[in-house]
């Protein structure tokens, strides 16, 4: 079993619109966990990490569900710059390698 | 500027060649990453460095190596040993915050070969 699983998509999705990510994980001692974006060719950037209690960053919220270990993204208002390939990352604890997801692509359709 | 360095931004491999990677860092991390990107693959860790002149293999090691002398950099060598290398690679580097751990990516390197 994966350590980090998510749909890999593709989400295609109209410009306005609200568009929801899960990432599973299964070491329930993980402790930290992130959304990654990553654009074509490029390196994957920070996004967002992902608090207990839930956080949001404008147009984005990070939510974590420990009791059915899963994190979630949710996108409001998709804008066509949101198209990318959304990574989620797991660390079990500091000093512990991180482990990724392979992503899922997004397609903001004007 | 602050940042995680990479260079080349190409390299182009011949058969049976070794070719070294750079990384750098000076945002004073003490962790260190190399990360392999194939497509429809996600990341796959090479290997890892905590603290200078210590290292731990990822989960696919074999075919490369890696040197840890200064805290600032991490470069990886692809040794003819590793039959498939051609792929994207991720360099990264971790700090802790808040009790939290976060890691940053370089622009990373497409090695193709020849």
């Amino acid at each position: 079993r994966k350590e980090v699983e998510q749909d890999p998509g593709p989400f295609n999705v109209p410009e306005g619109a609200t568009v929801a990510f899960n990432c599973t994980y299964s070491n329930s001692a993980s402790q930290s966990f992130f959304w990654y974006r990553q654009d074509c060719r490029k390196e994957p950037k920070l996004l967002m990490s992902v608090y207990s209690s839930g956080n949001e960053d404008g147009r984005f919220t990070a939510q974590l569900n420990r009791a059915s270990q899963y994190i979630s993204l949710l996108i409001r208002d998709s804008k066509l710059s949101d198209s990318a390939t959304y990574l989620c990352a797991v660390n079990y604890f500091t000093g512990n390698q991180f482990y990724f997801g392979t992503g899922t692509s997004l397609t903001v359709i004007p | 500027d602050g940042g995680i360095t990479q260079s080349p931004k190409y390299l182009f491999r011949k058969e049976g060649q070794n070719v070294t990677l750079s990384c750098e860092q000076n945002l004073n991390h003490d962790a260190m990453y190399w990360y392999r990107q194939d497509p429809g693959q996600g990341l796959r860790l090479i290997y890892y460095s905590q603290i200078v002149n210590d290292f731990q293999k990822g989960d696919i090691a074999e075919g490369y190596s890696v040197s840890r002398e200064k805290k600032e950099s991490f470069p990886l060598t692809v040794t003819s040993a590793q039959k498939n290398p051609t792929a994207f690679y991720l360099c990264a580097s971790s700090m802790v915050q808040g009790g939290q751990e976060t890691q940053y990516f370089g622009p990373g390197t497409r090695l193709l070969v020849l």
